[in-house]
């Protein structure tokens, strides 16, 4: 199994809602990470967590709320956001030791914010 | 600078090469990559190049990579119209984990 599924596909939400977005992985790989990517621009990292425990933070707006339950899951939990926050937002894991490190991709949930 | 430099189309005449180039700036990443994304996709590794190579040739890929100018280039024989998509390069930097920089992507359509 190489494959990083992202749920909900799509997620249209009000500025006052609360929502969460999923990830999941079997590939047995320690490094999840979280991405924002607007429309014809790259994604930009959000959070990385490695072995389980939040390592990197791209000063990211609290109302995002990065969540990793155990190693096969990542999960983003958002409040209050701003319709600036409606994006494409793309998981991804990788081993997370010395070599390669080929990161694999979800298909992404796409966000939108009324 | 900081970021990973693309231009940001390419249209090429299907059958024929397309080259798209790279210029990035961390000297230490160990690795250097090349993703595809297909619209409405994530993002997938087409091939990657290890920092002391020059080239490395997987298929119809080709990666050039010249370390002293830090240029980074692919190249895709007989570009076939499923090749349209866009192409990031990126870099591997090093801090509390590792993470990858992305360049700005650069599209690539073909024609008839």
């Amino acid at each position: 199994d190489t494959e990083v599924t992202q749920t909900p596909k799509h997620l249209v939400m009000g500025m006052t809602n609360k929502k969460s977005l999923k990830c999941e992985q079997h590939m047995g790989h320690r490094a999840m990470y979280w991405y924002k990517q607007k429309a014809k621009k790259p994604p930009e990292l959000m959070f990385v967590y490695s072995y389980e425990k939040l390592s990197i933070n791209e000063s990211v707006p609290s109302r995002f709320s990065p969540e990793c339950p155990n190693s096969s899951l990542l999960n983003l939990h958002l409040h209050a956001l701003q319709p600036e926050d409606s994006a494409l937002y793309l998981c991804a894991s990788s081993q997370e030791r010395p070599g390669v490190n080929e990161q694999f991709f979800g298909p992404g949930t796409r966000l939108t914010v009324l | 600078g900081e970021d990973v430099e693309q231009s940001l189309f390419l249209s090429v005449r299907e059958g024929d090469s397309s080259v798209i180039n790279c210029t990035y700036t961390d000297s230490s990443s160990t690795y250097l990559y090349w993703y595809k994304q297909e619209p409405g996709a994530g993002l997938q590794l087409l091939t990657y190049i290890f920092s002391n190579m020059d080239m490395k040739q997987d298929q119809r890929l080709t990666v050039l990579l010249n370390k002293k100018d830090k240029h980074l280039s692919l190249r895709i024989a007989d570009t076939q119209t499923g090749d349209s998509a866009i192409y990031f390069c990126a870099e591997i930097r090093y801090s509390s984990a590792s993470k990858i920089i992305f360049g700005s992507g650069t599209r690539l359509s073909i024609r008839p």
